[in-house]
């Protein structure tokens, strides 16, 4: 079975520091991973997927299948980005997502 | 677009009645329809995955009879939970996504259902 772990609950950062949301799987196939973000008061929304390769927000997250890991990096943080990060996983072909626990990231000036 | 729409946002109800939670997507197709479970401060659990026109796949645990899924049309998914009690309160999500491939999925604003 697979699994997902964020070990913060909580990320605290300064305006303008990096962001590194770590994030690392448990799965034997091919994963598919994606990072979703819930801003406050709103719904879950997809933030970005590896197979894109895209950089959204100012957030990227490279695929290690050596560390099994999946980390969200932003070089510079924004206050805007204080929201609730989610790590999730699907299983090569399959669309069931099994999330992590998720990271609180505050961003304070 | 893709905006799913989910009803009741909140519902308090006494023990043993039986709860409808409603999952609409508004601008596209939903091929394939998820309901989640979050307990506080914890993460999303999945508890069933259904296909429009096809019975609900469930994850292991998830009592069938207990929480009712019904997907009739490509646009509407609904989550019974049946004879409710205490322990089933918790805030239920659905999510939406248009293809049976790995896909993105689109996410309901959760319903917060509270057991008497």
């Amino acid at each position: 079975a697979q699994r997902v772990t964020q070990p913060e609950k909580l990320l605290s950062v300064f305006k303008g520091a990096p962001v590194e949301l770590k994030c690392n799987y448990s799965y034997s196939g091919s994963p598919e991973l994606f990072w979703y973000v819930q801003y406050s008061r709103q719904r879950l929304q997809l933030l970005l997927r590896h197979i894109s390769r895209e950089s959204i927000k100012g957030f990227t997250a490279d695929l290690n299948k050596g560390e099994t890991s999946f980390h969200l990096k932003k070089p510079f943080a924004q206050e805007e980005d204080s929201a609730m990060y989610y790590c999730a996983l699907a299983a090569g072909g399959g669309n069931k997502l099994t999330f992590g626990t998720g990271t609180q990231l505050k961003v304070e000036l | 677009g893709a905006v799913v729409s989910q009803h009741p946002s909140r519902v308090i109800c006494k023990s043993g009645t039986s709860v409808k939670i409603e999952c609409r997507s508004l601008d596209f197709q939903a091929t394939t329809m998820f309901w989640y479970r979050q307990f506080p401060k914890k993460s999303l659990m999945l508890m069933a995955t259904s296909n429009e026109g096809s019975k609900a796949t469930y994850e292991q645990g998830v009592e069938k009879d207990k929480f009712l899924i019904n997907h009739a049309s490509l646009t509407l998914s609904t989550l019974t939970v049946t004879s409710a009690h205490p322990e089933d309160s918790s805030f239920y999500i659905c999510s939406a996504s248009k293809g049976l491939a790995t896909d993105i999925q689109y996410f309901g604003a959760g319903t917060r259902l509270s057991v008497l």
